[in-house]
């Protein structure tokens, strides 16, 4: 099974800053990664997909990075509404897997 | 748009099974993939499985195989997830979600949640 190691677990950010996120694969899945942002009780939503592509309507300060093994989600200019929990997901080879997740608290 | 609506909330002995439904609107149902991921209380995200309903056939985590069933009706646009010995640790919410290429986790179903207890 392909590993995601999802990097950090969980970190602390405040208004404004920008962050990134980084999700590394135990072997090469080209570009079948998607980041998803859930919060509290809710569905996640898809934010990127493609590894680079923004889903639509998701806002621009959100873009995604790379191929292969390594991938990155930035957040530029966080807003109170990105407070929230992050998973990538690679679906290049079954069993598909997620990262452990980032848990994107306000400092 | 596809839309997933999946089965209400069920509450089960240990031991038992759950059969789970997802049922799709809009797109063309047999045309695109159907994953299972579920959500222990706190925990991350977790695939379960998939399956492709026009070919029927359906791929599986390890760790559930032997535990899970994923089939697919076509005339009524329908995916189930069956998950049978359950035990504690299987208390979780269910989700469905449209899987296939560029749409993986596209789309998600509400959700359902599965206690498990005695």
């Amino acid at each position: 099974d392909i590993q995601m190691t999802q990097s950090p677990s969980a970190m602390s950010a405040s208004v404004g800053d920008r962050v990134t996120i980084t999700c590394r694969a135990s072997q090469g899945i080209s570009n079948y990664l998607a980041w998803f942002q859930q919060k509290p009780g809710k569905v996640p939503k898809r934010l990127i997909y493609a590894a680079s592509s923004l889903q639509s309507g998701v806002p621009s300060r959100f873009s995604g990075s790379g191929s292969g093994t390594e991938f990155t989600l930035t957040i530029s200019g966080l807003q109170p509404e990105d407070f929230a929990t992050y998973y990538c997901l690679q679906h290049n080879f079954y069993p598909y897997t997620f990262g452990q997740g980032t848990k994107l608290e306000i400092k | 748009q596809v839309q997933l609506v999946q089965s209400g909330a069920e509450v089960k002995k240990p031991g038992s099974s759950v059969k789970v439904s997802c049922k799709a609107s809009g797109g063309t149902f047999s045309s695109y993939t159907i994953s299972w991921v579920r959500q222990a209380p706190g925990q991350g995200l977790e695939w379960m499985g998939g399956i492709i309903p026009i070919f029927g056939a359906a791929n599986y985590a390890q760790k559930f195989q032997g535990r899970v069933t994923i089939t697919a009706d076509e005339s009524t646009s329908t995916a189930y997830m069956e998950l049978s010995s359950l035990r504690s640790e299987d208390t979780a919410v269910y989700y469905c979600a449209r899987d296939g290429g560029a749409a993986a986790g596209s789309g998600w179903g509400q959700g359902t949640l599965v206690t498990v207890s005695s």
